[in-house]
């Protein structure tokens, strides 16, 4: 049984076209996590909701529209996107946003805009 | 504000040769330390971590521990194998990284039979 899954695992799609990925933990954390994944494998926080708040929003385009519905889903819809969208989106969870709280990731889902 | 730096990489072993891969850190307070590891093709796996200054973290085989001295949190392994091929990436939470993990550039490990 999945811990933390995302849909789809690939997506490939135009410039300008708006897209969404979505995300499911059935661990019963109350916080879940976008991370992006660019071509040199680095990874950085985009955003973090705790109990369906947004609590991290980093510089992120506005174009990136992070939806919480309840606590076990996340999803991350795309506006416009660009060429320099394409990358890997990780989702993640942890029981809370505390210093010591393990985060879970998913298997990712591999983007490319052409 | 807070990073994490890796050794570069790619490091390439033969199997049961020793691993380092090394791993500093800049934070302010305390923040807690994790290795992760990505399979070919596949999300991150947490692999270890250490929550307070000289603590050791430890699993299957690696070990890393927390020197606050050095700021570091460099991963050991003994005796590599095969099956051990992935990207390793070193991150800290706290400090200004406060509810968010701050990933290191990752290293890639090739174990050859």
């Amino acid at each position: 049984d999945t811990a933390v899954s995302q849909t789809p695992k690939y997506l490939v799609t135009q410039m300008g076209n708006d897209k969404s990925i979505k995300c499911e933990q059935n661990l019963g954390h109350d916080t879940m996590y976008w991370y992006k994944q660019d071509s040199k494998k680095f990874l950085k926080i985009m955003f973090s909701y705790n109990n369906k708040e947004l609590i991290i929003n980093e510089t992120v385009p506005n174009r990136f529209s992070p939806k919480s519905p309840d606590k076990a889903h996340l999803n991350l819809h795309i506006n416009s996107l660009e060429l320099g969208d394409s990358a890997v989106y990780f989702c993640a969870s942890s029981q809370n946003s505390g210093v010591t709280d393990t985060q879970y990731f998913g298997p990712g889902t591999r983007l490319t805009v052409l | 504000g807070d990073s994490v730096t890796q050794m570069e990489g790619p490091v390439t072993l033969s199997e049961e040769a020793f691993l380092t891969i090394n791993c500093t850190y800049t934070a302010t307070g305390y923040p807690s330390l994790f290795w992760y590891v990505q399979y070919p093709g596949e999300g991150l796996q947490l692999l270890l971590k250490a929550t307070k200054a000289d603590d050791k973290g430890s699993n299957k085989g690696f070990e890393a521990t927390y020197r606050k001295e050095t700021t570091s949190f460099h991963l050991e392994k003994g005796s590599v194998q095969v099956s051990d091929s992935a990207v390793y990436f070193c991150a800290l939470e706290g400090g200004t990284s406060y509810g968010k993990l701050t990933f290191g550039q990752g290293t890639i490990l090739t174990v050859h039979p």
